[in-house]
């Protein structure tokens, strides 16, 4: 169970155009999501936490009219990299947790943005 | 704030070996979780760790957290190729439960067949 899937894997984007990378609970409901970014050979970065239904909180340093964040469910938040730029070029993750308990996160498998 | 330590950094073992990861953290852990990530994948849970001297396994994966919850320790058994990747250290710094977890800087896993 707590199975959580990322859209898409991969992709590749010319500089100036959106992209929008989906992050779905499947076997669970998701209040609260969090959307991440990992440098090459670093840890991951905490960007922002989705809540559905209401606005999501960006954490220091990120831009969030670059990065929007919509959380249209209980099993799916949305992450669009707005008028990308090859400096935007990362790796995206996303986790979500049913909530519970003793409950850990789980994480998508991650999205590698490249912008040309 | 609260920073996870974990080391080494690397580590490269000829298969059948053992070896041990530590996490040291600069506060009191909550809650302390392990995952394993692939190269240019997402992450994968394998254990967590909330009582003092608990001690969890899996597999040949064994997690310690020492009495004062500021150290945890993962340790494989008869390493693996499969046990390759990258083994992260990850705790929640809010007893509340934030889910806002920190991670360490990860420790990068080869093992050699």
């Amino acid at each position: 169970g707590a199975v959580v899937s990322q859209h898409p894997s991969r992709v590749i984007c010319k500089s100036g155009t959106s992209v929008k990378i989906e992050c779905r609970s499947l076997d669970f409901q998701a209040t609260t999501m969090f959307w991440y970014r990992q440098f090459p050979k670093q840890s991951l970065m905490l960007m922002a936490t989705s809540n559905e239904g209401s606005k999501a909180t960006y954490e220091q340093g990120v831009e969030k009219d670059k990065f929007l964040i919509n959380h249209a469910s209980l099993t799916l938040s949305t992450l669009t990299v707005t008028s990308a730029h090859p400096e935007d070029s990362s790796f995206y993750i996303c986790s979500a947790t049913p909530g519970k308990w003793n409950s850990p996160l789980h994480f998508g498998n991650g999205t590698r943005l490249t912008v040309t | 704030s609260q920073e996870l330590e974990q080391s080494p950094q690397s580590l490269i073992v000829q298969e059948g070996k053992n070896l041990t990861i530590n996490c040291t953290s600069s506060k009191t852990l909550y809650g302390l979780y392990w995952y394993k990530q692939k190269y240019g994948e997402g992450l994968i849970f394998l254990m967590m760790l909330q009582k003092g001297g608990e001690e969890k396994s899996h597999e040949k994966i064994t997690a310690k957290l020492d009495e004062k919850k500021q150290q945890s320790s993962l340790h494989i058994t008869a390493s693996q190729p499969s046990h390759a990747g990258i083994y992260l250290c990850g705790a929640d710094p809010g007893a509340s439960g934030t889910y806002k977890y920190i991670f360490g800087t990860g420790t990068r896993l080869k093992v050699l067949a």
